[in-house]
């Protein structure tokens, strides 16, 4: 079984600071991997994904995460965030047996100060 | 393309009443979730279709819960009777293949008074 695990729940950073939201998956075959924004009322957008090939993925509003396979993780980081960013963020993971349904994790919150 | 239309956007209704949330997913794709979202639990999968086939049901929480997907383009989440326990944002999504991203609706907020 697959499961997806985001530590802290809610993050605080002010305007300009690098934003580091944590996830790490469990999947006993190689998983693909997905950071997915929210904000308020609305569905889910995609930010990134990691399915094979180079491990550090660019993804939209400069994000970036990169997957490591030693540590079963996938982390989402922004060098310098905006106030624009505050909103929730989840992780997922799937992978490519048939079959395999899309799990995400809790979500974080993210909250940027000026 | 419209993306996946959920309908109605917002629902309240009484306790004991019967819940019927709809899902046009995007054309072409294979495969269809079902997602509730709390504050408690985050966003649960509640079911997933491949192929007009239910693959996983093991999220949905009880037999008042029930969902179909008579075809590609449309599926139904049905709750009977509801409770105020139901209250949550419910979301489908759908996507092409496993390797692809899912694509989310904007979400049905069920209000059970």
């Amino acid at each position: 079984a697959q499961s997806v695990t985001q530590l802290g729940s809610h993050v605080s950073v002010s305007e300009g600071a690098l934003v580091l939201l944590r996830c790490n998956y469990s999947s006993s075959v190689p998983p693909y991997l997905f950071w997915y924004v929210q904000y308020p009322n609305q569905g889910l957008q995609l930010l990134l994904k990691y399915t094979t090939g180079a491990t550090l993925v660019k993804g939209i509003n400069g994000f970036e995460a990169e997957f490591k396979k030693s540590e079963t993780s996938f982390h989402l980081t922004k060098p310098s965030a905006h106030m624009s960013d505050a909103a929730e963020y989840f992780c997922a993971v799937s992978h490519n047996q048939a079959g395999t349904a899309l799990i995400f994790g809790k979500g974080t919150t993210l909250s940027v100060s000026s | 393309d419209a993306g996946v239309i959920q309908s109605p956007r917002h629902e309240v209704t009484e306790m004991g009443q019967e819940v019927t949330l709809r899902c046009k997913p995007i054309s072409g794709h294979n495969s269809l979730f079902w997602y509730r979202q709390t504050m408690m639990r985050g966003l649960e999968l509640l079911i997933y279709f491949n192929n007009n086939v239910p693959i996983d049901d093991s999220g949905m929480p009880e037999d008042r819960f029930s969902a179909k997907m008579p075809n590609a383009s449309f599926s139904t989440l049905k709750i009977q009777p509801s409770e105020p326990r139901d209250s949550a944002v419910y979301f489908c999504a759908s996507r092409v293949g496993q390797a692809t991203e899912a694509f989310f609706g904007q979400g049905t907020r069920l209000t059970v008074v």
